[in-house]
């Protein structure tokens, strides 16, 4: 079974500073897919940015990046020129690529607060 | 908005008591997922429709149940509600079976007393 983990449930960054999230998974499949959702306090849950294991170039998304470390096991997202409105928290998850189901597992989060 | 509906938003009901909640994926999407995110345990997965079919079931409880209607949109049955079911249920859809993304909803609280 898939597990991802991250490891800091609550971080803190300045507007307009620059902050990395980690996470971590583990799986034996050799194609899946990565992703960062965000859940605002509206607590819907959106879709940040998508990494497809197979693609060694990082994904990118306007201010939002990520450090995609295939061998670590390893997808960071990294936020630049932090605003206000990111402040939110941010759950890593997991897809593998199996032909029949595509669930997401998640991890415990990050809650991320972005101050003047 | 994601174009997945979710009602209620919010409910409030008592321990012993069933509910329903209730689901409407964007327009196209065939698959259908149901999340349960509570405080201790996170986002858990509960179970997978695509096009009526049930596809894929995580830790959902035997006292919950779910379907995927004809007009492709689901509903998820909870009963013999117990303190520990109160958690916001979220739904998601996607086109297809192994998309890479999925659209959530807003959820649905359900508070148990």
């Amino acid at each position: 079974a898939q597990t991802v983990t991250q490891s800091q449930p609550e971080m803190s960054v300045q507007e307009a500073e620059t902050v990395t999230l980690s996470c971590t998974y583990d799986t034996s499949e050799n194609n899946y897919y990565l992703f960062w959702y965000k859940q605002p306090p509206s607590r819907q849950m959106i879709l940040v940015i998508r990494q497809e294991a197979y693609k060694q170039q990082n994904a990118t998304e306007n201010r939002f990046s990520v450090n995609f470390q295939k061998a670590a096991k390893s997808f960071s997202l990294k936020i630049s020129d932090s605003q206000l409105g990111d402040t939110a928290m941010y759950f890593c998850a997991f897809q593998g690529n199996t032909g029949t189901a595509s669930k997401l597992t998640f991890g415990t989060g990050t809650r991320l607060q972005v101050t003047l | 908005d994601s174009g997945v509906t979710q009602t209620p938003k919010h409910l409030i009901t008592a321990t012993g008591q069933r509910v329903t909640l209730r689901c409407s994926p964007r327009s196209g999407d065939l698959s259908v997922y149901w999340y349960q995110q509570s405080l201790d345990q996170g986002l858990q997965f509960l179970i997978q429709y695509y096009n009526g079919e049930e596809r894929a079931k995580g830790n959902i409880l035997e006292r919950f149940s779910a379907q995927q209607f004809p007009d492709l949109h689901s509903e998820l049955n909870l009963s013999s509600l117990e303190l520990g079911d109160s958690a916001l249920y979220f739904c998601a859809s996607s086109p297809t079976l192994d998309t890479g993304e999925l659209f959530f909803g807003e959820g649905s609280r359900l508070t148990v007393l």
